[in-house]
């Protein structure tokens, strides 16, 4: 069935650094692959989103690759803060459908 | 912002109850979701409806109802409570564009 792997499952940089989480869908129908961020207590913040047709998308300090090949999908912080520390989650959604398939989330800490 | 609310926010209750949590979203979507987050934070799609039409509806046990009265309204109602309930849900919405929003979430606690 479908499945978003998504590793790390735990993250700890110093700040300043960069981080990389990475996730692989198994869906070849897949065209459209948001990244959310939960804060302690939160709700499911989006903080960018890809779609097929684009390989890479940059906001300020995050960026996301998409390799429709490999049907992997990665999220890059650079300059990392921290109030960036925070679960983030991957997700996949297969067109004509409205169901999305979220990874097991990744609990990154910044330390100061 | 209260673009996708929910209430009540947190609620406690013992085996065996009822109990019913709401959401209401103003932002003119056409779909709305409920998803249960479980302690190790894994978000799990329940149920989903489009237009007031249910179009999602994972392996959930049947005591747990979802009815939507119109498009902006998708309550959970759940009978018969058992500790493994016990868990945060999230409400959802989202649009043609396939943006979703979550509400702020409802931690169910199961005694």
């Amino acid at each position: 069935g479908e499945n978003v792997e998504q590793h790390p499952s735990t993250l700890s940089v110093q700040e300043g650094d960069s981080a990389v989480i990475k996730c692989t869908y198994s869906d070849s129908a897949s065209n459209y692959f948001p990244w959310y961020k939960q804060e302690l207590g939160k709700r499911p913040q989006l903080i960018i989103d890809i779609r097929s047709n684009v390989g890479e998308k940059k906001d300020q300090r995050i960026a996301v690759t998409l390799n429709k090949t490999a049907k992997h999908f990665s999220l890059h912080i650079t300059e990392t803060q921290p109030e960036d520390s925070a679960v983030y989650f991957c997700a996949a959604r297969a067109s004509g459908t409205y169901k999305y398939i979220f990874g097991t989330g990744t609990r990154l800490k910044v330390l100061a | 912002d209260t673009a996708v609310s929910q209430t009540p926010k947190y609620l406690v209750t013992q085996m065996g109850n009822d109990k019913s949590i709401k959401c209401e979203q103003n932002l003119g979507h056409d779909t709305m979701y409920w998803y249960k987050q479980d302690s190790k934070k894994f978000l799990k799609i329940m149920f989903s409806y489009n237009n007031k039409e249910l179009i999602i509806n994972e392996t959930v046990p049947n005591r747990f109802s979802p009815k939507s009265p119109d498009k902006a309204h998708l309550n959970l109602h759940i009978n018969s409570l058992e500790l493994g309930d016990s868990a945060v849900y999230f409400c959802a919405s989202s649009s043609k564009a396939q943006v979703k929003y979550f509400g702020p979430g409802t931690r169910l606690t199961v005694t």
